[in-house]
């Protein structure tokens, strides 16, 4: 079974500028998180979605944005860039419902705002 | 606030011999926990759930819950230098419908020396 995918692998932008990333899932998952990773704040929960529903929202501005297809797959948008939102952003999907309600996570999505 | 606490390190061990890794949580209600590997570079890939107290193996690796003492610890035995990396601990947080949440740890970086 394949894995989540995640597109682009990476990503060169400049500040004001906005971005669209994109996740599939694991064939049969229907939950897709966001996370951002950086050196200074570690992994960071972004939003989660479900049956194309936002259920969860972590600590962003606005400025973060995303959003479920009814294949399950996923895309998330940064409008206008800054440097601070450099990072490694991470997509994981789970299978919905029972224990223990694991997440995978797909090779990321590298951004860096000059 | 919720928060998972790692013990910082960085770890370092000798090829074969036995790496201990601990994550203290704070949020009594918590119910699944994660442990997770990251090499440099990487995204985390799933190594352990736990979600009853006690102890889970699973071939090398030996996750243990306290819920009393709001620890869990991961044991990884004859450990071996591909074992080096950095270790994340997760908690899931939420009921139901609001499930969905990883709060990370900051991660622990270990290191096994031939």
């Amino acid at each position: 079974k394949a894995g989540v995918t995640q597109t682009p692998r990476y990503l060169i932008k400049t500040r004001g500028q906005q971005v669209t990333l994109s996740c599939s899932p694991i064939s049969g998952h229907r939950s897709v998180s966001w996370y951002q990773q950086t050196p200074g704040q570690g992994l960071q929960f972004l939003f989660e979605y479900f049956s194309e529903t936002q259920r969860n929202k972590g600590n962003f501005p606005g400025r973060f944005s995303g959003r479920q297809f009814s294949n399950s797959r996923s895309e998330m948008n940064v409008s206008t860039l800054e440097l601070g939102d450099s990072a490694l952003y991470l997509c994981a999907s789970s299978l919905e419902g029972g224990a223990p309600y694991e997440q995978y996570f797909g090779p990321g999505t590298r951004l860096t705002v000059t | 606030q919720k928060e998972v606490e790692q013990n910082s390190g960085p770890l370092s061990v000798p090829e074969g011999a036995i790496a201990s890794l601990n994550c203290t949580y704070s949020d009594r209600g918590s119910q699944s926990f994660f442990w997770y590997r990251q090499y440099s570079g990487k995204s985390p890939e799933l190594i352990m759930s736990i979600y009853s107290n006690g102890d889970k193996e699973d071939g090398r690796f030996t996750a243990q819950l306290n819920k009393a003492s709001q620890y869990v610890s991961l044991l990884i035995r004859d450990s071996q230098p591909s074992d080096s990396a950095t270790y994340l601990c997760a908690e899931l947080v939420g009921r139901g419908s609001t499930l969905g949440r990883l709060y990370f740890g900051r991660g622990t970086q270990l290191t096994v020396w031939p």
